[in-house]
């Protein structure tokens, strides 16, 4: 079955620091993946999609990721954070042979000390 | 409309009453789907709608849950006999097509919450 594992469950960084988030995922064929980012009571942003093409894919806000098919990942990174960034980190696959539905992680929460 | 728009923004309800959740997607979205998000949790697939149809309902935990989308625009959710396990964000997102391609838009969510 699909699934999508995002191994931490909570990361605190300096501000200005670097980033990464972990995602595994498990799907059968390509995938379209996607990295989403809510703050407290909002709902989901998009910040950046992968569906085909150069693996390293750029998004909004000075994020990236990049899709390792040996490694079935889809890291997010970005190289400077800024306090605005702490918020839950989603990522997701689109099981496109079942209409499109998204399968997400658990999600990552992300605090940013000063 | 500009963005997908999900009324009421919040809801609290007794424990065995009836509540119904809407979502207007964004005009000409011909895809529609639902999540639930519970606390500390990624959102969960509910149901999805290709125009009027529920194409897919395998999410829905039990026949306590109903959608419609009767002209293929407007969907509401509906929730009998509520319990305290369903209070969670609902979550509505449109899509322009199928399969995820042309990306998906979300609304802010309902905050059901079941006393």
């Amino acid at each position: 079955a699909q699934s999508v594992t995002q191994p931490d469950i909570h990361i605190t960084v300096s501000e200005g620091a670097s980033l990464e988030l972990r995602c595994n995922y498990s799907y059968g064929a390509t995938p379209y993946l996607f990295w989403y980012v809510q703050s407290p009571g909002q709902g989901l942003q998009l910040l950046l999609k992968y569906f085909s093409g150069d693996t390293l894919v750029q998004g909004i806000k000075g994020f990236e990721a990049e899709f390792k098919r040996s490694q079935s990942s889809f890291n997010l990174r970005k190289p400077s954070v800024h306090w605005s960034d702490a918020a839950e980190y989603f990522c997701a696959v689109a099981d496109y042979n079942q209409g499109g539905k998204l399968i997400f992680g658990q999600g990552t929460e992300l605090s940013v000390k000063p | 409309g500009a963005g997908v728009s999900q009324t009421p923004s919040n809801k609290v309800t007794e424990k065995g009453k009836y509540v119904e959740l809407r979502c207007d997607p964004i005009s000409g979205h011909t895809a529609l789907y639902w999540y639930r998000q519970s606390l500390g949790q990624g959102p969960e697939f509910l149901i999805y709608f290709q125009g009027t149809g529920a194409a897919d309902d395998s999410g829905l935990p039990n026949d306590r849950f109903f959608a419609v989308r009767p002209e293929g625009s407007v969907s509401t959710l509906k929730i009998q006999r509520t319990e305290r396990g369903d209070s969670a964000v609902y979550l509505c997102a449109s899509s322009g097509g199928t399969g995820g391609i042309r990306g998906y838009t979300f609304g802010s969510g309902t905050r059901l919450t079941v006393v």
